[in-house]
């Protein structure tokens, strides 16, 4: 089966450090562009990053760069965000997911089911 | 950035209804273009990519189509477990976006 399991969330004070992290199985991961987005409640999607394949290219959210880092471990089929200097306004659902065709960013097929990360003092 | 407009932002329509969503671009994205569906406290699951092109496993009653900045995603006849809120993305040019969702209920 194909799947994207999150984990790394967390309740974490303001000015906090949280390192996410997602694990593939059931595929290729080392052939996919992967990408985090989040949810903040009630709001809808919002993009984060995206790393490729090889872990040689990377895209950010314009006003994330420099907190969040995208990273990823193809030996261990591993995606990762190390999120610093959390705000109250980064709190949100994280989503991993997979561009749909090799090699290329394309649309997001598969999700995993989310980790939740709380910014409050 | 790319800012995607949807509309409307809720709508109800009865089981075996046709129903029309529609997402605007702020700018030409040819056709780099999803729909995806999410229940209450499920991740999003891809139904269109490519504006038109249905993903695997998903019923055919769901269709896009459009090009450039218009595009709709089209449910053919409204089913009870169709009961979600419908995003369009844009993956033309970084920083990817999403629309703002349409919430569809079910008379």
């Amino acid at each position: 089966e194909v799947q994207l399991v999150e984990s790394g969330g967390g309740l974490v004070q303001p000015g906090g450090s949280l390192r996410l992290s997602c694990v593939g199985s059931g595929f290729n991961f080392s052939s996919h562009w992967m990408t985090w987005v989040r949810q903040a409640p009630g709001k809808g999607p919002e993009w984060v990053a995206n790393l490729k394949h090889d872990g040689s290219a990377s895209n950010y959210l314009d006003s994330l760069r420099g907190r969040f880092t995208i990273s990823r471990d193809n030996a261990e089929n591993s995606l990762f965000l190390q999120m610093n200097d959390l705000r109250v306004e980064d709190t949100a659902v994280y989503f991993c997911s997979r561009s749909r065709e090799l090699r290329l960013v394309r649309a997001l097929d598969i999700w995993g089911q989310g980790t939740m990360v709380t910014v409050s003092s | 950035d790319i800012q995607l407009t949807q509309s409307p932002s809720t709508l109800s329509a009865s089981v075996g209804d046709r129903v029309t969503i529609t997402c605007r671009a702020s700018q030409s994205i040819s056709n780099w273009l999803a729909w995806y569906q999410q229940r209450p406290g499920e991740a999003p699951r891809l139904l269109i990519y490519r504006a038109s092109r249905l993903q695997s496993g998903v019923p055919s009653r769901f269709s896009g189509s459009g090009s450039d900045t218009e595009f709709t995603l089209t449910i053919s006849s409204l089913q009870p477990d169709d009961l979600a809120t419908y995003y369009c993305h844009q993956y033309s040019k970084h920083p990817l976006t999403f629309g703002g969702g349409t919430k569809v209920k079910i008379k």
